[in-house]
């Protein structure tokens, strides 16, 4: 059974500071990975989407890596803003013959803060 | 552009009552259809997904159950809530094939009490 495991649980940063947020996945054999920023009583909000071919994806200031041997990705977040504050997310899509139904598997979430 | 609505936003329920959320998904035919939970204190849990209409796949066992009526129609029920039905839930939806993205509706918030 697939597990994702996010650390740090809570990360708290000023202004400015870029960071890494981790996500570590039990089996390799993923379809792709999702990260999703997830503010106070909202929904997901789809950040990046890293197939399993890829090595990284950007958009902005966010840029995410996968290392699939290793069951790791990273979300990098360059000269962090008050606003990127939330929970982050990232998810797994299970399976490599595109038979999952596109059925994520999540993880339980980093929650960031940016203070000014 | 697509665009998933879901109602009601906040719900407040006594045990035992009937439920009933409803997702729709605009601008997209034939996605597949999914609905999570988010419960306090722990990750999203899927609960249903759907390829098609009438087409329901449990991922949980539990007291809810789930129903496609049309093609862009979701809906979340129960005929008796329990207090552990409480939390957070959202629809999602994606296209079909290949690697695409999935995109989560703005959630119901249901307190069972």
């Amino acid at each position: 059974k697939q597990e994702v495991t996010q650390i740090p649980a809570a990360l708290s940063v000023p202004e400015g500071e870029n960071l890494v947020l981790n996500c570590s996945f039990t089996d390799s054999a993923i379809y792709n990975l999702q990260w999703f920023r997830q503010d106070p009583g909202k929904g997901l909000t789809s950040l990046l989407l890293i197939q399993s071919s890829q090595r990284e994806q950007t958009s902005g200031r966010l840029n995410a890596s996968l290392d699939k041997s290793s069951g790791r990705s990273t979300l990098y977040i360059a000269a962090s803003q008050p606003g990127d504050s939330a929970t982050y997310l990232c998810a797994v899509r299970p399976g490599a013959g595109g038979t999952s139904y596109g059925k994520l598997t999540f993880g339980q979430g980093t929650i960031l803060t940016v203070h000014p | 552009s697509q665009t998933i609505h879901q109602w009601p936003a906040t719900l407040v329920q006594p045990v035992g009552s009937p439920l009933s959320l409803e997702c729709t998904v605009e601008g997209t035919s034939n996605p597949n259809l999914y609905w999570y939970r988010q419960a306090a204190g722990r990750g999203l849990q899927l609960l249903f997904y759907s390829v098609g209409i009438g087409q329901i796949s449990s991922e949980v066992p539990q007291n809810l159950s789930a129903s496609r009526p049309q093609d862009r129609q979701f809906i979340l029920s129960s005929k008796k809530l329990l207090l552990s039905d409480s939390g957070f839930y959202l629809c999602a939806w994606r296209r079909r094939g290949g690697y695409n993205e999935q995109f989560f509706g703005p959630g119901t918030r249901l307190t069972v009490l």
